[in-house]
Parts: structure tokens; C-alpha cells; sequence
């Protein structure tokens, strides 16, 4: 089945421990992206890949960091989670480098205390 | 920079009714426009996009969307609304940028279909 996974679901942390929400994909996507959704503000995004290697920053990159080793995978870092980074974080991927669908993973509830 | 506004946070609209919601976005060069559904505690899925093809594009569920270059506008439409359509919609925009294609998503609208 062509899935986008993200781990964990729900992680509850405090301020400044360092934390990695992970994505993979099976569907042999190019594209992957990370956006957090905020009541009211709608989806965000935070970093692209278009390839492996290949990332740039999206609207709201501050605090974030990613990688991408392989196709399957981009990690989201925060190395120093703060509350304003509480938020439902999404992991998507697409096939036309982000001009076409982008598939949605589950998302992850983050709560920063 | 490219935007994407989307009038009314809600909708309520009767089963059966006409369903409109509004997306106008602005972009510099032709973009890449769609409509998102998200049911509750679900991830996002893609109900219909516009890549230049055609002006009107019919999606999934009955829904269709009309892109119009001079009002910068791509609503949502469906005939008739259904009680399984009660959920947040989404206008996005991708567009290429420095690093490849950006997206750029409206803060959505919640439906609401009453009895």
C-alpha cells in the first residue's frame, strides 16, 4: 500500500530537548515537504526537497532543520523546541516536484511545555 | 510573493444546497492551483488542481473548481451538498521558486451541511 508515515503520532516534550519527527515514504516520491498547521493560518510549510540532498527553505523555517540522505526519508529536527512550535506537523510527497498532487502523511500533534 | 485568500473561515450551507467556497491567490507567473480536503483528525487530500489543461476542473466527490486568469480566482463548487462533505477545505498554490516549487496554502474554510 502507497503510504507516507510519520512517527510519532503525538509527542508531548519541554522546551529546549531536542526532538526529530521522521517521514518516510513508499511510493518512490521525488518531492517531500514538511508543513505545520495552526488554527486559522492554514498549512505552512516549513522545508522542501526536491531530490535527495536537494532542500530549501519553505515560509517558515525558523527553528527547523531537515535532511535527506535517501528518497524514502526527511526527517524534521528541532534542536531546541520552544512552545511556539506547538503545532500539527505534516509530511507530504509528490511526483512533479511540488507543481502537482502532494500526498499527505498523518501528521504529528507536537506540544512544546 | 505569491498568496492565497480564502472569504470565510466557515460555510454553512443546507443538504442539498449549492456549496461555494472562495479562492483568489496572486502569483507572478501562471500557477499551479488546488483544492485540499481534510476530514477531522485526517491528513489532507487532494480533491481537484489546476495545471493550465482547462479552465474548468472537475474532481473527485462532485466537486469542480472554475480558474479565471482576470479575477485571480478559483472557487470550489459542487451542486449539491451532501452531509459527507462536512469538513476544512484548502486552496493552495505552488509556484516555481529559487529552489524548485513552493506551496502556498489559504487558511482554509470549514463546512458545515445541515439537515
Amino acid at each position: 500500500e502507497a503510504q507516507v508515515t510519520q512517527n510519532p503520532r503525538y509527542l508531548i516534550t519541554v522546551t529546549g530537548k531536542k526532538l526529530t519527527v521522521t517521514c518516510s515514504q513508499n511510493m518512490n516520491h521525488e518531492y517531500m515537504s514538511w508543513y505545520r498547521q495552526d488554527p486559522g493560518l492554514g498549512l505552512r510549510q516549513i522545508y522542501y526537497s526536491m531530490n535527495v540532498e536537494v532542500t530549501d527553505k519553505g515560509d517558515v523555517p525558523e527553528g527547523y532543520k531537515v535532511s535527506r540522505k535517501e528518497k524514502r526519508n526527511f526527517p524534521l529536527i528541532l534542536e531546541s523546541p520552544s512552545p511556539n512550535q506547538t503545532s500539527l506537523y505534516f509530511c507530504a510527497t509528490g511526483l512533479s516536484g511540488g507543481a502537482g498532487e502532494q500526498f499527505f502523511g498523518p501528521g504529528t500533534r507536537l506540544t512544546v511545555l | 510573493a505569491q498568496s492565497v485568500t480564502q472569504l470565510g473561515s466557515h460555510v454553512s450551507v443546507s443538504e442539498g444546497a449549492l456549496v461555494l467556497l472562495r479562492c483568489n491567490y496572486s502569483s507572478s507567473v501562471p500557477p499551479y492551483l488546488f483544492w485540499y480536503v481534510q476530514y477531522p483528525n485526517q491528513g489532507l487530500q487532494l480533491l481537484l488542481k489546476y495545471t493550465s489543461a482547462a479552465t474548468l476542473v472537475k474532481g473527485i466527490n462532485g466537486f469542480e473548481a472554475e480558474f479565471k486568469k482576470s479575477e485571480t480566482s478559483f472557487h470550489l463548487t459542487k451542486p449539491s451538498a451532501h452531509m459527507s462533505d462536512a469538513a476544512e477545505y484548502f486552496c493552495a498554490v505552488s509556484e516555481r521558486d529559487t529552489g524548485g516549487f513552493k506551496t502556498i496554502f489559504g487558511a482554509g474554510t470549514r463546512l458545515f451541511v445541515k439537515a
